[in-house]
């Protein structure tokens, strides 16, 4: 079974600070990796897509991806309050399925 | 915004009653899917679409059915709803392309079966 596995959390961080969510990823044949932001009682919000190993900066977001380890995370800078919710993990198989992960929360305390 | 709406918004029925959501874009766009959303699980796919008529199963299929008539329109059908498909449905889209981009979600569909 593919699977992308997120530790649920809560993970609390202070404002101002990096908030560093990770993921892990069973199928190696997983070719693109997304971040979604979900907000209580609202659909999951694009962030970032990454595609090759390395780092891709989008203003305060930094998605990292590592295919040896089979290892996605997403760094947020100067963390806001707003930058509280849920988020998602997701990882584009063979098929053009994605697999979602059951998401971490973030709460960042003002 | 993505362009794509759903409907109902919310919905409350009772089992063993015939439910059909629907799910419209205007973008276009070839890849469909619908999803359901339930604490502890995340997203898990019910169905996809990969053109007009083109449908296959995800990991949640049991008890649901979709149609793809038009381009613009994704229908999933719960035939006879059980309190287990209480849920939030989401539809989504694949914005690019290829088959590897990202997906952009519709707003959901709070469905009770009581």
């Amino acid at each position: 079974q593919k699977e992308v596995e997120q530790n649920s959390g809560p993970l609390s961080v202070p404002e101002g600070a990096i908030a560093s969510l990770n993921c892990t990823y069973s199928d190696r044949g997983s070719q693109s990796f997304f971040w979604y932001r979900q907000y209580s009682g609202k659909s999951p919000e694009l962030i970032m897509f990454i595609y090759s190993n390395g780092d891709k900066e989008d203003g305060r977001f930094t998605a990292q991806l590592n295919k040896a380890s089979q290892y996605v995370s997403l760094l947020i800078r100067d963390s806001q309050p707003s930058d509280s919710a849920t988020y998602l993990c997701a990882a584009t198989t063979g098929g053009f399925k994605t697999i979602f992960g059951a998401g971490t929360r973030l709460f960042v305390k003002a | 915004d993505a362009g794509i709406t759903q409907s109902p918004r919310h919905k409350v029925t009772e089992t063993g009653t015939p439910v059909t959501l629907r799910c419209h874009q205007t973008e276009n766009h070839r890849y469909m899917y619908w999803y359901r959303q339930d604490p502890g699980h995340g997203l898990r796919l019910i169905h996809y679409s990969y053109g007009v008529k083109d449908t296959d199963k995800g990991e949640v299929s049991d008890g649901y059915s979709v149609s793809r008539s038009k381009t613009e329109d994704f229908l999933l059908t719960l035939e006879s709803a059980t309190s287990s498909q209480t849920s939030v449905y989401f539809c989504a889209i694949r914005g690019g392309a290829g088959g590897f981009s990202e997906q952009y979600f519709g707003p959901g569909t709070r469905l009770t079966v009581t």
